[in-house]
């Protein structure tokens, strides 16, 4: 069974003070891991796909990276606009459905 | 500007009743599923789609059925709701399989069940 955990939960930072949130996984065969931020009330929406280890992506503040066991977001010099939860998801074997993790809620203050 | 749309952003409903939850996307796409979000517990998959008129359980498919009638439209029924069905509801699609791409999530929607 496809196993993803987010860490930390919960995650408050200073406006400026860089940081970075993690998801581990457990799969058969990763065909693909995403991250999506979810504003309060809203649907999730999509960040990036990183397909295999040693892989990176940029957008903004934001850097996912991805190893065999694990993926990194990091996020240099957050603004409070970043605050959100972010969610990881994998994608495994021939499935096309991802598994979620809990999530990162991230606070952002001035 | 592509899009995933759930016809209710909120909805209550009470005991026993049938509840039906639409979705529609406008990108031809192939796959579409629905979750439900609860705190703690985050998204679970709860029936999914491939093809029209095709359906497959997801982690957690008691007490709801799905209906995949046209290939934008896939519809979420609750046969008799119940309290423990509160909760958020998403909608989502995705191309083609064997390939790995990404859902598009709708807004969800907030259902109560009193």
């Amino acid at each position: 069974e496809d196993q993803v955990t987010q860490s930390p939960e919960a995650l408050r930072l200073q406006e400026g003070e860089s940081s970075s949130l993690n998801c581990s996984y457990t799969v058969s065969g990763l065909r693909g891991l995403f991250w999506y931020r979810q504003d309060p009330g809203k649907g999730p929406e999509f960040l990036f796909t990183l397909y295999s280890a040693g892989e990176e992506k940029e957008k903004e503040r934001l850097k996912a990276t991805l190893t065999k066991k694990e993926s990194f977001l990091h996020i240099t010099a957050p603004k409070p606009e970043d605050s959100a939860t972010y969610l990881c998801a994998v994608q495994a074997g021939t499935a096309s459905k991802l598994t979620f993790g809990t999530g990162t809620r991230l606070q952002v203050t001035l | 500007d592509v899009k995933v749309t759930q016809s209710s952003r909120y909805l209550v409903k009470r005991t026993g009743e049938k509840v039906f939850l639409e979705c529609v996307q406008d990108m031809d796409h192939e796959n579409m599923f629905w979750y439900r979000q609860d705190p703690g517990l985050g998204l679970r998959l709860i029936y999914f789609s491939y093809d029209v008129k095709m359906k497959e359980k997801g982690d957690i498919p008691e007490g709801y059925s799905v209906s995949r009638e046209k290939k934008e439209r896939f519809s979420l029924i609750l046969e008799s709701a119940s309290t423990n069905q509160t909760s958020m509801y998403l909608c989502a699609s995705s191309r083609g399989r064997g390939h790995s791409y990404g859902y598009t999530f709708g807004s969800g929607t907030r259902l109560t069940v009193v």
